[in-house]
């Protein structure tokens, strides 16, 4: 079966860091993306790991452990404009991008 | 990066219509486009994967006779929602993935709100 679980919902404060958690049980895994989405809008790319360790772009960096099916989503120097949802999707067998629910992040001054 | 559209962005039908949603990959060509729905506060739900020249495959619990999916070309797949009731309201949204070696980015269009009243 599927399953990938993120947190909910998240506060956190302008110019702070937050780590989104995300792990997950899939019956294949050929990379695991996170994805930013503003309410009304289509998801927009962030990051993409295929292989264990971290990639960093910028503000954002992401991190991805296969062994423990575990990844986070790291945001450094924290905007208003951060406020959003964060979703976490692992690319499966046939090309398939599954998506877990989100976490709702939302910054404060 | 690569360009998917999708059109139109907000319907609004009367029950019992249908209403066709159009996604097109602008820059590439797309062998797999994928549909979702996605509920007010919910992630994104598949609900099936459209592959040019052939028949769409559809997760478990969706209706096939209900969400029809075309895929005529290569740049190009439709989704029409048939015999529309007020609980198909939702954001649907397509996504085509360019494959170049490990690399398979999903590109999404701007989600279309269909309203069913």
């Amino acid at each position: 079966g599927q399953n990938i679980d993120q947190p909910t919902e998240m506060t956190a404060t302008e110019g702070a860091i937050v780590q989104i958690n995300c792990t997950y049980q899939t019956s294949g895994f050929n990379g695991l993306f996170w994805y930013q989405q503003h309410a009304g809008e289509a998801p927009t790319f962030l990051s993409y790991n295929v292989l264990d360790g971290l990639e960093e772009k910028g503000r954002f960096s992401s991190f991805l452990s296969r062994s423990k099916g575990y990844s986070y989503l790291l945001l450094k120097e924290l905007q208003m404009k951060d406020s959003a949802s964060y979703l976490c999707a692992v690319s499966g067998g046939y090309n398939k991008l599954i998506f877990g629910a989100g976490t709702r992040l939302a910054v404060h001054p | 990066g690569a360009v998917v559209s999708q059109h139109p962005s907000r319907v609004i039908c009367k029950s019992g219509t249908s209403v066709k949603i159009e996604c097109r990959s602008l820059d590439f060509q797309a062998t797999t486009m994928f549909w979702y729905r996605q509920f007010p506060k919910q992630s994104l739900m598949l609900m099936a994967t459209s592959n040019e020249g052939s028949k769409a495959t559809y997760e478990q619990g969706v209706e096939k006779d209900k969400f029809l999916i075309n895929h005529a070309s290569l740049t190009l797949s439709t989704l029409t929602v048939t015999s529309a009731h007020p609980e198909d309201s939702s954001f649907y949204i397509c996504s085509a993935r360019t494959v170049k070696g490990i690399d398979t980015e999903a590109f999404f269009g701007q989600g279309t709100r269909l309203t069913v009243v």
